[in-house]
């Protein structure tokens, strides 16, 4: 079973849509949450971090996280055609391991206009 | 303030050749990790460096390998290619707490093995 798991989509949404992506993950000792926007042949640009359970805002999108479950989500309201991407969700450790991010496999998002 | 620089962005090696690839982080950022990206794998991690010694080391080979030096720009090397490196490798650079930059990803360097 992988740390982080995310399921792959693609996700095919019409402009104005709310996007909701998902991600699970088994260990308990992970501490922070990100989520990353990955365009075609660029690197991952940090979009939304958290460390605790609950809500955190950020113009259209909204980063969720519950750490009962194991379960953290990131919604997109209003969806663009420029938030067409890769949407990676990553988790941490914090500490010593802070310098480890651990992945899942990302989702592909379209948004047609 | 500049971002994370990897050189260079494309590289074509044969099997068997070895290749370094270079990292410079964010300026004040002391930790430096390596990652791996492939269509069938995603995002895995390589290793960190901080202050100059590997902190931290994911599931990869000793043919992969890597470096910091004192202006914690980081190299990373790969001995004796094989086909199933090909990827692109991502360099990221962090500031020990969360914020904007928390691991903050350079464009990459897209290596291809043939």
């Amino acid at each position: 079973q992988k740390e982080v798991e995310q399921d792959p989509g693609p996700l095919s949404v019409p402009e104005g849509a709310i996007v909701s992506l998902n991600c699970t993950y088994s260990n308990s000792a992970f501490q922070y949450f990100m989520w990353y926007r990955q365009y075609s042949r660029k690197g991952p640009e940090l979009l939304m971090y958290t460390y605790s359970s609950g809500n955190k805002e950020d113009g259209r999108f909204t980063a969720q996280v519950d750490k009962s479950s194991k379960y953290i989500s990131l919604f997109i309201r209003d969806s663009q055609p420029s938030d067409s991407a890769t949407y990676l969700c990553a988790i941490n450790a914090g500490g010593t391991s802070y310098g480890k991010l651990t992945f899942g496999q990302g989702t592909i998002l379209t948004v047609h206009p | 303030k500049a971002g994370v620089t990897q050189t260079p962005r494309y590289l074509i090696k044969t099997r068997g050749q070895q290749v370094t690839l270079s990292c410079s982080p964010i300026s004040g950022h002391r930790s430096v990790s390596w990652y791996q990206q492939t269509p069938g794998q995603g995002l895995q991690f390589l290793f960190e460096y901080f202050s100059e010694t590997q902190r931290n080391k994911g599931n990869f080979p000793g043919r992969f390998s890597g470096r910091q030096f004192s202006n914690s720009r980081s190299e990373m090397n790969v001995s004796t290619l094989e086909l199933g490196d090909s990827a692109l490798y991502l360099c990221a650079s962090s500031l020990p707490q969360p914020g904007q930059e928390y691991h903050t990803f350079g464009s990459g360097t897209r290596l291809t093995v043939v």
